[in-house]
């Protein structure tokens, strides 16, 4: 299975983006990059995907390289709100045997 | 509220005994996945149901067991109960389709005592 490589944590200001990187540097060509994030104990939140484009949503936006070795997550203007446990995920399997496999993710605090 | 429901959403028991989890998925969704996550640790891919039929399996324990209804909602069953059970358990569910996503429930908090 595809694996992906996070920074264990991050500070970012509030007010300012915030730029989550992720590596995943053996994907496949149809597999797809999901980003969630956590918030305490909470369910993971869904967040944004993207399989070769740039995508934006009105939560964040998505960079991925040329060569989809890797990619960006970027919450614009950061808020304390925004304080969570980030997961880049690349998912994997063929439709009906999908599987979204966490790694240990980024923990991202957003400093007033 | 991302539409997934789990029941109960908190759960104490003793070593030995078995308990069921249960997950209702957004509606239309087939997919339902099951996920552990031990204290402070990441989240690990236990199973996934398709539909009514498994299709995908992770780091499951024998002891470990789960099914999806006819009418997609999924159980998960966990017997003879060990302190180190305890932990989150979530459940996701997705429509399955290439390029969908998938929610998840906000869980249910096992302990073993």
């Amino acid at each position: 299975d595809a694996k992906t490589t996070q920074p264990p944590s991050m500070d970012c200001a509030e007010g300012r983006a915030a730029n989550l990187p992720c590596n995943h540097s053996t994907i496949s060509g149809n597999e797809y990059v999901y980003w969630y994030r956590q918030i305490h104990s909470q369910g993971p939140q869904y967040i944004i995907h993207g399989l070769k484009n740039n995508e934006t949503n009105e939560m964040a936006s998505l960079i991925i390289t040329e060569d989809r070795k890797s990619s960006t997550l970027i919450l614009p203007h950061a808020t304390l709100r925004d304080t969570a446990v980030y997961y880049c995920i690349v998912r994997v399997g063929t439709s009906g045997t999908y599987k979204y496999i966490f790694g240990t993710g980024t923990r991202l605090k957003v400093l007033a | 509220d991302s539409g997934v429901t789990q029941t109960p959403k908190h759960l104490i028991t003793a070593t030995g005994q078995r308990v069921t989890l249960r997950c209702s998925p957004r509606s239309g969704d087939l997919s339902v996945y099951w996920y552990q996550q031990s204290l402070d640790q990441g989240l690990q891919f236990l199973i996934q149901y398709y539909n009514g039929e498994e299709r995908a399996k992770g780091n499951i324990l024998e002891r470990f067991s789960a099914q999806q209804f006819p009418d997609l909602h999924s159980e998960l069953n966990l017997s003879s109960l060990e302190l180190g059970d305890s932990a989150l358990y979530f459940c996701a569910s997705s429509v399955g389709g290439l390029g969908t996503e998938a929610f998840f429930g906000q869980g249910t908090r096992l302990t073993v005592v």
